[in-house]
């Protein structure tokens, strides 16, 4: 019954590689999310979609593209991963529009780069 | 509290005691407030929210309290138990403009046996 899914739980990988980390959720939810938590804990948020549309983009490099192929699903692909991209990525989802609270968080995706 | 180099705030209570975890907040047109317990290997959860427009809520053992004017919140947390250790976040938002969730620093909750 898990409600928000991501894929892998750890990521360990070179430096210069594409890597992707995938997001589900079953709670019917219209809008989603990926945040960075860095060493320090501080978490923040890099895009949100609702209904596969993109509403924030965070000022992310654009090596990092999401992708939503359905409301339920939001991927995150990064291209030629660097040493400052070690970090958990977490998804996360609110129903509603935009801004609309709470939201609930997967696991999270650690990424390591070597 | 703010995070000092790579330590997070520590708050060390007893089981049974009760925890305050304070939060200063930057925004003064922040609408809504929450709090989440992040637990080890876990995701952020939510647990309680206040409205801009409210100075107090509460929930079960927990409560949050707004004060504006000096732009502070915080989570009090009744009898803690050892499942309350967890490091916890307030986070804010405004609803207008981008209406991003805007998360503050952290501070870890240890609970001694």
């Amino acid at each position: 019954d898990t409600a928000v899914s991501q894929t892998p739980k750890y990521l360990v990988t070179q430096m210069g590689n594409d890597k992707s980390i995938k997001c589900e959720q079953n709670l019917g939810h219209d809008t989603m999310y990926w945040y960075k938590q860095d060493s320090k804990k501080f978490l923040k948020i890099m895009f949100s979609y609702n209904n596969k549309e993109l509403i924030i983009n965070e000022t992310v490099p654009n090596r990092f593209s999401p992708k939503s192929p359905d409301k339920a699903h939001l991927n995150l692909h990064i291209n030629s991963l660097e040493l400052g991209d070690s970090a958990v990525y977490f998804c996360a989802s609110s129903p509603g529009g935009q801004g609309a609270q709470p939201q609930h968080f997967g696991d999270g995706t650690r990424l390591s780069i070597l | 509290g703010e995070s000092v180099g790579l330590h997070l705030p520590t708050l060390s209570v007893q089981e049974g005691d009760n925890s305050i975890i304070n939060c200063a907040y930057s925004n003064s047109a922040s609408d809504y407030f929450i709090w989440y317990k992040q637990e080890s290997g876990k995701g952020p959860q939510f647990i309680i929210d206040i409205r801009s427009n409210m100075d107090k809520r509460q929930g079960q053992r927990v409560t949050v309290l707004l004060n504006k004017t000096v732009k502070h919140l915080s989570l009090q947390i009744a009898a803690t138990q050892p499942g309350d250790s967890a490091v916890y976040f307030c986070a804010e938002i405004r609803y207008t403009g981008r209406r991003a969730l805007t998360f503050g620093s952290g501070t870890r909750l240890q609970v001694q046996p």
